[in-house]
């Protein structure tokens, strides 16, 4: 058990609609970072958050949006969905800004769009 | 962006064997880990490698990062089936932010 909790861990959609995928970070953590993982494209980075504040910006549509809040707790919205979206979304932890790139993950979001 | 080749892609071995897995790019790493993902799980931190020429080992794991710390090597002794999983590699360079290779998936038949 990593200590980071993700939920849903899986959710079934259809195109067009919006969904919301929830992280705690592992207590302490200041950092959250979201990955999408997919068969093709293997794990890609979409967006860090420290403290509150967005940090870091991947390869993140425009569909798609996060925040953090003030108890660290993160959310990822994604809108419009395609089926390309279909995915597994990870979020994972680390205690500052990653300096030495260990993080920790959670179980994951499983996200099918139909 | 960093690109990180890993290979081989798939790897089916019997109980026993030893193996090696490899994490290449062009590009140069202040820091490296490797990470194993289970089925339905996220990945899970196995070591991180900060210097050139450096070697870790956890149990029957070996890591060992390039001198010139652009690539890195996962050897398993004896693999037994509760290797099997994804074995992925993460580099650090001029962004902090952990660019992950596509990973090696390794099955061990009993």
């Amino acid at each position: 058990d990593s200590g980071v909790t993700q939920t849903p861990k899986h959710l079934i959609t259809a195109t067009g609609q919006r969904v919301t995928l929830r992280c705690s970070p592992r207590s302490g953590d200041l950092s959250v970072y979201w990955y999408q993982q997919s068969l093709d494209q293997g794990l890609q980075f979409l967006i860090q958050y420290y403290n509150g504040e967005e940090r870091a910006k991947g390869n993140i549509l425009e569909r798609f949006s996060a925040q953090q809040f003030p108890d660290l707790h993160s959310e990822l919205n994604l809108s419009s969905l395609e089926l390309g979206d279909s995915a597994l979304y990870f979020c994972a932890s680390s205690v500052g800004d990653s300096y030495t790139g260990e993080l920790f993950f959670g179980e994951g979001s499983r996200l099918t769009v139909l | 962006t960093q690109l990180l080749e890993q290979s081989p892609q798939f790897l089916s071995i019997q109980e026993g064997e030893n193996l090696t897995v490899y994490c290449n790019s062009s590009s140069v790493f202040s820091s490296l880990q490797w990470y194993r993902q289970e089925p339905g799980e996220g990945p899970v931190l196995l070591v991180t490698v900060v210097t050139g020429g450096e070697v870790k080992k956890l149990k029957r794991l070996t890591f060992q990062f390039g001198d010139a710390r652009k690539d890195s090597s996962l050897h398993i002794t004896a693999a037994q089936p509760g290797d099997t999983g994804l074995y992925l590699c993460a580099g650090q360079g001029g962004s902090y932010i952990p660019t992950f290779g596509r990973g090696t998936s390794l099955i061990v038949h009993p």
